[in-house]
């Protein structure tokens, strides 16, 4: 079964530093996708960025990057200038073959002002 | 364009009553899915509706849970004779189609607190 850990319960950041959220996960698929997901206090699950596999480039969406190991099984969330808006809960992903998403336990994100 | 919507957005019942959850996807889409958040947990899939196919229920916990679409658009999940580990917040999601590269859009979801 696939399996996605999220290792840091709670991370702490100064504004306008810069933060790395870790995540590893286990498959036997050959090609899948992997996501961040932002869960603010709202609730509202928001998609920060996406990687596919098969990719060997890592994926960036302005400040947000990642850094892909697929030989580690590893995707890490890098997140540069932390701004205030970005608090929230951080979620890992993984997609299987049913389509369906595994998630990580989440990693709750604190900015210090 | 409107997003997913969810309601009730807070619903407090006591143990053994029924509830329903609404959840009413972006127009068009054709997947939706329904997840369980627990304090502190990641999501935990329940059930997917693809169109008109047959939905995957593999994730549904016991058979005190249940869900339709109607009309391939508005979801109800309907929890009977509810638990209090029936609480959780209930976060419902749509896709353009199923496939590994739709993203999923959340809905805000509902918080179900059984006392």
């Amino acid at each position: 079964a696939q399996t996605v850990t999220q290792s840091q319960p709670e991370m702490s950041v100064q504004e306008a530093e810069t933060v790395t959220l870790s995540c590893t996960y286990d498959t036997s698929e050959s090609d899948y996708y992997l996501f961040w997901y932002k869960q603010p206090p709202s609730r509202q699950m928001i998609l920060v960025i996406r990687q596919e596999a098969y990719k060997q480039q890592n994926a960036t969406e302005n400040r947000f990057s990642v850094n892909f190991q697929k030989a580690a099984k590893s995707f890490s969330l890098k997140i540069s200038d932390s701004q205030l808006g970005d608090a929230a809960m951080y979620f890992c992903a993984c997609i299987d073959s049913n389509y369906q998403l595994i998630w990580g336990a989440g990693t709750k994100l604190i900015i210090k002002p | 364009g409107a997003g997913v919507s969810q309601s009730p957005s807070n619903k407090v019942t006591e143990k053994g009553k029924d509830v329903e959850l609404r959840c009413d996807p972006i127009s068009g889409h054709t997947a939706l899915y329904w997840y369980r958040q627990s304090l502190g947990q990641g999501l935990e899939f329940l059930i997917y509706f693809q169109g008109n196919s047959a939905p995957d229920k593999s994730g549904l916990p016991s058979d005190r849970f249940s869900a339709e679409r109607t009309g391939g658009s508005v979801s109800t999940l309907t929890i009977q004779r509810t638990q209090q580990e029936d609480s959780a917040v209930y976060l419902c999601a749509s896709s353009l189609s199923r496939g590994r590269n739709y993203e999923q859009y959340f809905g805000p979801g509902t918080r179900l607190t059984v006392t």
